[in-house]
């Protein structure tokens, strides 16, 4: 069973930083493509970072481009993103979610609130 | 502001069909043929429902189905039930530095 696991989310006051990590089962993590979403209190998706496989592909939002930092280990099955000078536009639930076929997101995970508030 | 137009609302009595559109540009729905819709419960992830603007995964009921026109997809909903009440999402890939994009969220309520 695919099964991503987020974890890292919290409180943290602006312009902070926070580690985000996706914990992969169930398939070969290393065949595939992954993605941040992020979804606000209250509002819609939004499409936060990719990777590809390898992780020499990567793409960010023009909201956090230039703070966050999308990697992966395919040895630990893990995605990470890495969230620096946090905003409190920055608030939401996190999902990591698995890159299928035509630009689309199989599995998602539960979600990882991050709270940016002093 | 959404890169895709969603509805904000739309409503259904059981058993009814109902249709969300979702419009974006030359750029992304109509560009490609990679519109996907997810429908997300309360405090619940996404799930997959449509990709590939038609196709529906393994385990996604029949009474769900896409199609697009031009710059516009559309979920269709037939024989609505209550547990089909919930917000629904369009995305598209885009050829624009965003790479993906949503659409704003239609909730769905049946009547």
């Amino acid at each position: 069973e695919v099964q991503l696991v987020e974890s890292g989310g919290g409180l943290v006051q602006p312009g902070g930083s926070l580690r985000l990590s996706c914990a992969a089962s169930g398939f070969t993590f290393s065949s595939y493509e992954m993605n941040w979403v992020r979804q606000a209190p209250g509002k819609g998706l939004e499409w936060v970072s990719y990777i590809s496989s390898s992780g020499s592909t990567i793409y960010y939002a023009d909201s956090v481009k230039g703070r966050f930092t999308i990697s992966r280990d395919n040895a630990k099955n893990s995605l990470y993103l890495q969230m620096n000078s946090l905003r409190a536009e920055d608030t939401a639930v996190y999902y990591c979610a698995r890159e299928w076929v035509g630009a689309t997101n199989d599995y998602w995970g539960q979600g990882t609130l991050v709270t940016v508030s002093s | 502001q959404s890169a895709l137009t969603q509805p904000a609302s739309v409503s259904g009595s059981p058993g009814q069909s109902i249709t969300i559109s979702c419009t974006g540009t030359s750029s992304d729905v109509g560009g490609y043929n990679y519109v996907s819709w997810y429908q997300q419960h309360p405090g619940k992830a996404p799930k997959l429902m449509i990709y590939d603007v038609s196709k529906r995964p393994s385990g996604v009921s029949n009474r769900f189905s896409g199609s697009k026109s031009g710059n516009t997809a559309s979920l269709t909903i037939s024989g609505l039930q209550a547990e089909d009440e919930a917000d629904y999402y369009c995305s598209s890939y885009t050829s624009s530095s965003t790479f993906r994009v949503f659409g704003g969220g239609t909730k769905l309520t049946v009547l």
